[in-house]
């Protein structure tokens, strides 16, 4: 499966810590991108990594990817009771036809206690 | 600009019934994908459009059919309904005329099947 699959499934903090997720996947990939969802809802697009890149920040979100390790990892810094959402990793391994079919992890629950 | 809008929002269907949910994509985009999402789990590929053609599928039965419009809006189609459907059926929008692209996901429709 090309599947990613984030560690830890679940994660509990206290606001103004620090969290960090972990994706590992299984094949060669075009890029990864870390979404975030509210209680059921829609998928909110955070951030999207190339392959041949080795970390990019956005705001408060920190992302790095070793495609050696064929892993990522996501870092939200000074976490607010407003990160409390659940978080996935979604790899593209895209090749001609199948260009933007995303392979989804089971996700991590992140709760963050104000 | 308006980003992914999908209709409805919740759903309530009878086993054996038919649904059609409906997605019109981010401007700009002219790729849709629609995504199944069990409760716990994260998103599965079922297909996706583009040029108003399916160009990929996932591995879901053929009661799952689909439809893109030449505004780039979608349908999916769910015949035969099986309590087992009952999901957050998401719809991403792409463009995939390039590669490393950033897939938007709507809000989702929840269905229930009883």
């Amino acid at each position: 499966s090309q599947q990613g699959e984030e560690d830890p499934q679940a994660l509990s903090i206290q606001e103004g810590e620090n969290a960090t997720m972990n994706c590992s996947y299984k094949t060669s990939i075009n890029n990864l991108q870390w979404y975030r969802q509210n209680s059921g809802r829609g998928l909110v697009h955070l951030i999207l990594i190339r392959s041949n890149e080795r970390e990019k920040h956005s705001g408060r979100l920190r992302v790095t990817l070793d495609t050696s390790k064929k892993s990522s990892s996501l870092l939200i810094t000074a976490s607010r009771a407003a990160d409390t959402a659940s978080y996935f990793c979604a790899t593209d391994a895209s090749r001609g036809s199948t260009l933007g079919r995303l392979y989804f992890g089971r996700g991590t629950q992140l709760t963050v206690w104000p | 600009d308006a980003g992914v809008t999908q209709s409805p929002t919740h759903l309530i269907k009878t086993r054996g019934q038919q649904v059609t949910l409906r997605c019109s994509p981010k401007s700009g985009h002219d790729t849709v994908s629609w995504y199944q999402q069990a409760l716990g789990q994260g998103p599965q590929f079922i297909f996706q459009y583009y040029e108003e053609e399916e160009r990929q599928r996932g591995n879901f039965p053929d009661r799952f059919s689909g439809h893109q419009f030449p505004n780039y809006s979608s349908e999916l189609n769910v015949n035969a309904l099986l309590l087992g459907d009952s999901a957050l059926y998401l719809c991403a929008s792409s463009t995939t005329r390039t590669m490393n692209t950033e897939a938007f996901f709507g809000q989702g429709t929840r269905l229930t099947v009883v």
